[in-house]
């Protein structure tokens, strides 16, 4: 079984700074692939970056990177230059490789101060 | 590419009526699709696998007899809450896995959801 955990209900950051959301995971495949999605408040899932485990390069996508620290488990969403648009909830997911079951965690509600 | 319609977007009805949401993948086809559901200000949790042609494979306490599932063809599925109670109101968001050929992954493409209210 996987487990993901999102410590940050909430935060609020200034416009323009760099932004980190907190994620780490459990899971006892060998193989997996981690996901971060946005969720504005019409609901829609927005599929922000992808990282597979034996990745050796940190993904990246835009303004969008991940902190992949296979070791500690952990894979950190980085958000640089934030935009007023970037308010929105953030999920962390994993799912096994071979398997397309999405596992989500809690979320990080983030609000971005003009 | 590779977007995923829901309908309708908003739905309330009486209690004891069913409700039925349509997933579409409009410009693919999807042989799975997932529905989730999801509790204000809570994560998403998957309730069903829905694979074409096939029975649906459910989540541990998920109610078959409750929430019927059928994928009927490559690019629809639809969800049905049968006697629906207060305590269905949700969001129920679908999505349907497509492999991506730029990150070399199967993806799953998230519909827009929809809101079930039952008063």
């Amino acid at each position: 079984a996987q487990k993901i955990t999102q410590t940050q209900p909430g935060m609020f950051v200034q416009e323009k700074e760099a932004v980190t959301l907190d994620c780490t995971y459990d899971t006892s495949d060998p193989s997996y692939g981690l996901f971060w999605y946005k969720q504005p408040s019409s609901g829609e899932m927005i599929f922000l970056i992808y990282q597979g485990s034996y990745d050796q390069q940190n993904a990246t996508e835009g303004r969008y990177s991940l902190n992949f620290q296979k070791a500690r488990k952990s894979a950190n969403l980085v958000i640089s230059a934030s935009q007023l648009g970037d308010s929105a909830m953030y999920f962390c997911a994993m799912r096994p490789f071979g398997n397309e079951k999405l596992t989500f965690g809690t979320g990080t509600r983030l609000t971005i101060i003009p | 590419g590779a977007v995923v319609s829901q309908h309708p977007s908003r739905v309330i009805c009486k209690s004891g009526t069913s409700v039925k949401i349509e997933c579409r993948s409009l410009d693919f086809q999807a042989t799975t699709m997932f529905w989730y559901r999801q509790f204000p200000k809570k994560s998403l949790m998957l309730m069903a696998t829905s694979n074409e042609g096939s029975k649906a494979t459910y989540e541990q306490g998920v109610e078959k007899d409750k929430f019927l599932i059928n994928h009927a063809s490559l690019t629809l599925s639809t969800l049905t809450v049968t006697s629906a109670h207060p305590e269905d109101s949700s969001f129920y968001i679908c999505s349907a896995a497509l492999l991506s050929s730029g990150r070399g992954i199967r993806e799953q493409f998230f519909g827009p959801g929809t809101r079930l209210t039952v008063l």
